[in-house]
Formats: C-alpha cells, sequence, structure tokens
C-alpha cells in the first residue's frame, strides 16, 4: 500500500536553529515528492516538489529537500528557521501522470521560538 | 496564474439542509479533486474528476455528491450532513494527462484555500 511516513509530529526549536523534518515514503512505481506548508488557519501551500533530476530540490522560503532513492526518504532541510516558519508541514507522495492520488504523512507541527 | 477559487469561504448549516460548495481554476487543468481536512489531521482524498468524469470516489458517503459542470468548475453538493461532517474542505486541481505531451510540472497539485464547513 503507497503510505508516506513522517517521524517528527511536534518540533520545537529557537529562531536561527537548523531544521531538518524527516518523510519516508513506500510507493510502486515512478513518484512524484512535495511539501506543503500549513500557517495557522491558512490553506495548504506548495514548498518545493521533485519528479526527476537533480535530487536536491530547492523551494520557497530558503527550504530545501533531498531525494534519496535509496532509503526511500525525502527531508525536508532549512539552515537557520524564523519565527514566521511556525507552521503544519506536511510531505506528500504521488503517482507519476494522468491525475494524481496524493498521500500525505500526518503533518509535523513546528514552532519557533523567537 | 496558479489559482484554484473555492466559494463559500464559511458555511454554517443544519442537518437538514442543502447546500453546495463551488471550485473553479483557469489554468485548463483536466484533474480535479475533493479533500477533507479536520482539525491537525492530513487533508484526506474524497473524490477524483479526470476530464469531467469520476475516476476516483474513496468510499465517501452518498451525503456527499461531486458534480463537474464543466472542465474549470467542480461542485460539491452536501445533503443530510452530520456534525462529524464539520471540517476544511479544499479542492485541488492538476494539469492530468499523459504522455509526451504532458510538462512533468503538470503533475504538481494545486490546492484552494478551502472552505471551512460547520455543521450544526
Amino acid at each position: 500500500a503507497q503510505s508516506v511516513s513522517q517521524h517528527n509530529h511536534h518540533v520545537i526549536l529557537s529562531e536561527a536553529a537548523s531544521l531538518e523534518l524527516g518523510c519516508n515514503y513506500s510507493y510502486g512505481g515512478t513518484v512524484n515528492l512535495f511539501w506543503y506548508v500549513q500557517y495557522p488557519g491558512q490553506h495548504l501551500q506548495l514548498l518545493l516538489k521533485y519528479f526527476s533530476g537533480d535530487p536536491l530540490v530547492k523551494g520557497i522560503k530558503g527550504f530545501e529537500a533531498e531525494f534519496i532513492k535509496s532509503k526511500f526518504s525525502f527531508n525536508l532541510r532549512k539552515p537557520s528557521v524564523q519565527w514566521s516558519d511556525t507552521a503544519e508541514y506536511f510531505c506528500a507522495a504521488s503517482n507519476s501522470g494522468g491525475y494524481q492520488k496524493v498521500t500525505f504523512g500526518i503533518g509535523t507541527k513546528l514552532q519557533v521560538i523567537p | 496564474d496558479t489559482e484554484v477559487t473555492q466559494t463559500p469561504k464559511h458555511l454554517v448549516m443544519g442537518m437538514t439542509n442543502k447546500k453546495s460548495l463551488k471550485c473553479e481554476q483557469h489554468m485548463g487543468h483536466r484533474a480535479m479533486y475533493w479533500y477533507k481536512q479536520k482539525a491537525k489531521k492530513p487533508p484526506e482524498l474524497m473524490f477524483v474528476y479526470s476530464y469531467e468524469k469520476l475516476s476516483i470516489n474513496e468510499s465517501v458517503p452518498s451525503r456527499f455528491s461531486p458534480e463537474c459542470p464543466n472542465s474549470s468548475l467542480l461542485n460539491l453538493h452536501l445533503h443530510a450532513l452530520q456534525p462529524e461532517d464539520s471540517a476544511l474542505y479544499l479542492c485541488a486541481s492538476s494539469q492530468g494527462g499523459q504522455g509526451p505531451g504532458v510538462r512533468q510540472s503538470g503533475n504538481t497539485i494545486y490546492f484552494g484555500e478551502g472552505s471551512w464547513l460547520t455543521v450544526v
């Protein structure tokens, strides 16, 4: 069965600390990978995505993620977090081509303390 | 323009009411989706339309009835809902389609801001 696992459900960091959120997936065939962010009371926004090519993907707001095929992982990183990064982060995966049946991880709540 | 527009943003309805949620996109996408998101939970897929035909129904109760009048519009008709149906309902779209003509970026799913539904 297709699944996405996020290991950290609640992360608390001080401003300027480095961030790494773990994500593992179990998917057959070619997979597309995403990180979405949801700020309090707001909708889902796409942070970054991986389809193919360079496994190190850069997104908006200084975020990046690395696809490691051998580990079935797509971890999200940011060198220095800000208070405004406080949000829920969802890793997601979908099949490639046609319509996408996206599977979301359970989400990681990031709280950045000033 | 990567915009999916949903209306209304907020809806309060009684258990005997009939209401509809609407979704619109003008990106030429041929796949459209309804997701349900409860508080502090990830979005859960409800329905997928591909080329205006229902392709996936994730065993959603019949009190939710989707409709795709044309390639730009997606509705979700609501009737006899229960309080536990209160949630954020998200519409999304993607390019859809397969084959060499489909750009890789077509695999990106764009979400609307959602409709907050409260059933009383």
